[in-house]
């Protein structure tokens, strides 16, 4: 099955870049997701990639694929105090519907 | 439109005592999920259900039963909790949308088994 690493921890400080990094392992995965949580809170879909995409920017988010090396990442700029959260990358394939969560990584923004 | 509901928020039992998580969905989504969140450990599955009256097992379904009762509800229940079930539990709903499956999360129930 799929395995998904993240790490578990990233700090930074208000108003800098923050990059997130996800290897997962399986070469089928076709979209793969970016979910924000807040504390005490469920998932939101932050943004996602098709598998044929190299980089897709969405207003503060970018998000880089690097199909050959299995590695996502995820940068925030200008990060603010609201984006402190749990950061989870998901893969997911083509066939199923079904969703592999990483570990996800807890962002702290310093003021 | 409240999105993908969970009932209770919080609960506490004791071992081999029996409850039933409940969750509801009010965007007509045919796909209904239920996941464990453990610290470090992302979000695991433990049963889902493609459409109304089908359900299958995730990764982690022993210690637990799942139903979908109609296209709305899809409940999980623990016949006899153990403390390695303490976690927070998450229900999820998805659908085709944009040409991919995008999944809405409930709030989550805090589950303590002691």
């Amino acid at each position: 099955g799929e395995d998904v690493e993240q790490s578990l921890f990233l700090s930074v400080r208000e108003g800098d870049s923050s990059v997130i990094n996800c290897t997962y392992t399986d070469s089928s995965s076709t979209y793969l997701y970016w979910y924000k949580q807040e504390p005490g809170a469920g998932l939101q879909l932050l943004t996602y990639i098709f598998s044929n995409m190299d980089m897709k920017q969405d207003q503060r988010l970018t998000v880089l694929l690097n199909k050959k090396d299995k590695h996502l990442s995820l940068r925030i700029a200008d990060t603010q105090t609201g984006d402190s959260a749990i950061y989870f990358c998901a893969p997911r394939d083509n066939y199923g519907q079904n969703f592999v969560f990483g570990p996800g990584t807890r962002l702290s923004v310093l003021p | 439109n409240a999105g993908v509901t969970q009932t209770p928020k919080f609960q506490v039992l004791k071992t081999g005592q029996s409850m039933t998580l409940q969750c509801a969905q009010d965007m007509n989504h045919n796909s209904m999920y239920w996941y464990r969140q453990d610290p470090g450990m992302g979000l695991r599955l433990i049963y889902y259900s493609a459409s109304e009256g089908t359900t299958d097992k995730g990764e982690v379904p022993n210690g637990y039963n799942v139903s979908r009762l109609n296209k709305r509800e899809f409940s999980l229940r623990l016949e006899s909790a153990a403390p390695s079930q303490t976690s927070v539990y998450f229900c999820a709903s998805s659908e085709l949308a944009r040409g991919t499956y995008e999944q809405y999360f409930g709030p989550g129930t805090r589950l303590t088994v002691t």
